[in-house]
């Protein structure tokens, strides 16, 4: 079955202390990207991936960092969490057919609190 | 920089009482507008792409129509199963970002 995982789907933690939030996708897609989706705000773009190796910020990428080693995989690492990251967060993928990205496969999403 | 503006927030409506959201954007050029349907606490599920202007697409009891400012998702005959937030999102010319609307949520009651 194609589709985007998210691990985990809950995670409650303090600030300061590392984490890792890993998606992976099954679907051989070039792009890949994260989104939080905070009430009243909407779905906000964090960081995106073209390809392998190749990341970029999106709208809000402060306090995050990710990487793309591998096409499937495009973890989200937030190296001190804050309150203010207390958040739902999604991954998606979709594919590039060179005159534009096709539509956004979302995962079920990540529901973090940051106490 | 991308808009995306949806209206109405929330729209409640009688099982069968057809009815129409709205997305107006702007976008320097527009490379692709999406509608996605998202259910409490899960992912975004992809409905519609329209990518130019007069464009319409149809699934089941929906159709996404498309002008230079504007979408629009017609609901016929809604079910209450239908009852979800919709999301529009479009991608400009040269960007690889995706700008969402904050959503219509709408409520179908039996």
């Amino acid at each position: 079955e194609a589709q985007v995982t998210q691990n985990p789907r809950y995670l409650i933690t303090v600030t300061g202390k590392k984490l890792t939030v890993t998606c992976s996708q099954n679907m051989n897609h070039e792009y890949m990207s994260w989104y939080r989706q905070d009430p009243g705000l909407g779905l906000r773009q964090i960081y995106y991936s073209m390809n392998v190796e190749v990341t970029d910020k999106g709208d809000v990428p402060e306090g995050y960092k990710v990487s793309r080693k591998e096409k499937r995989n495009f973890p989200l690492i937030l190296e001190s969490p804050s309150p203010n990251q207390t958040s739902l967060y999604f991954c998606a993928s979709s594919s590039n057919r060179g005159v534009g990205y096709n539509e956004q496969f979302f995962g079920p999403g990540t529901r973090l609190t940051v106490l | 920089e991308d808009q995306v503006t949806q209206s109405p927030e929330a729209l409640r409506l009688q099982e069968g009482e057809s009815s129409s959201l709205n997305c107006s954007y702007t976008v320097s050029g527009l490379r692709g507008l999406f509608w996605y349907r998202q259910d409490p606490g899960k992912g975004p599920e992809f409905l519609f792409t329209l990518y130019s202007a007069g464009e319409e697409k149809e699934k089941e009891r929906l159709k996404a129509t498309l002008t230079k400012k504007e979408s629009f998702l017609h609901i016929t005959a809604p079910k209450p199963e239908d009852s979800a937030t919709y999301l529009c999102a479009v991608q400009g010319a040269g960007s690889y970002q995706l700008t969402f609307g904050k959503g219509t949520k709408l409520s179908v009651i039996p």
